[in-house]
């Protein structure tokens, strides 16, 4: 079956570092792929996608290429802030029966912790 | 503009007992997810409806669970017999054919006591 594979953390850096959280996938077609962020407190939100290969999607400083030859789809960011502080989940999306998406598969989320 | 809410937020119940929470989706989004996560874990996929069609259900969904959406607004997600290994957040999704992007509700925390 499909599956979502992220680094493991906590991960902490200092600001104003270069961040990168590791996602690999497994998974039959082209799926769709997704970065999800969980701030503390807060439910899941989309924070960036990308629905082929080579697409790049990018949101608040963040950006993910879905790179099919390597089934990978890894989240970066130039210069994080403290309050990028959050879990982090990589979750990819089969196109199902009628053609629109069925459940997402998650990766078990990457901490990050941005200290000052 | 709202967002995807569920209710309640916060279930604490006894081992036996059926429980039952609502997920009121984003108007106009026909499809509705039902995922369930636990401490440490990403979210696991449970069941999506279409309008009022239950289109899929994951092998995590046991017996005692159903799931219902019947005038393909709300949608409940009932558990009967609650057992302590049911303690998790159960969140809500919604989102619109083909548009491939869910957007998750706020949750709701059962403990199963």
């Amino acid at each position: 079956g499909d599956s979502v594979t992220q680094m493991e953390g906590p991960v902490t850096l200092s600001e104003e570092a270069f961040l990168t959280i590791n996602c690999t996938y497994t998974a039959t077609g082209y799926p769709s792929l997704f970065w999800y962020v969980q701030y503390p407190g807060e439910g899941l939100q989309l924070l960036l996608k990308a629905t082929k290969a080579d697409d790049k999607g990018s949101n608040k400083g963040f950006e993910a290429t879905y790179r099919k030859e390597t089934t990978s789809f890894h989240l970066e960011k130039g210069s994080v802030q403290v309050s990028d502080s959050a879990v982090y989940f990589c979750a990819l999306s089969a196109r199902g029966r009628g053609g629109g998406a069925d459940g997402l598969t998650f990766g078990k989320g990457t901490h990050l912790i941005i200290q000052p | 503009d709202t967002g995807v809410s569920q209710d309640p937020r916060h279930k604490i119940t006894k081992r036996g007992q059926n429980v039952t929470f609502r997920c009121d989706p984003i108007s106009e989004h026909n499809r509705l997810y039902w995922y369930r996560q636990t401490l440490g874990q990403g979210p696991e996929f449970l069941t999506y409806f279409q309008n009022e069609a239950q289109l899929e259900k994951s092998r995590l969904l046991s017996d005692r669970f159903s799931a219902e959406r019947p005038k393909g607004s709300f949608s409940t997600l009932e558990i009967q017999r609650t057992e302590q290994g049911d303690s998790a957040m159960y969140l809500c999704a919604s989102g619109i054919l083909l548009g491939h992007e869910q957007y998750f509700g706020p949750g709701t925390r059962l403990t199963v006591t």
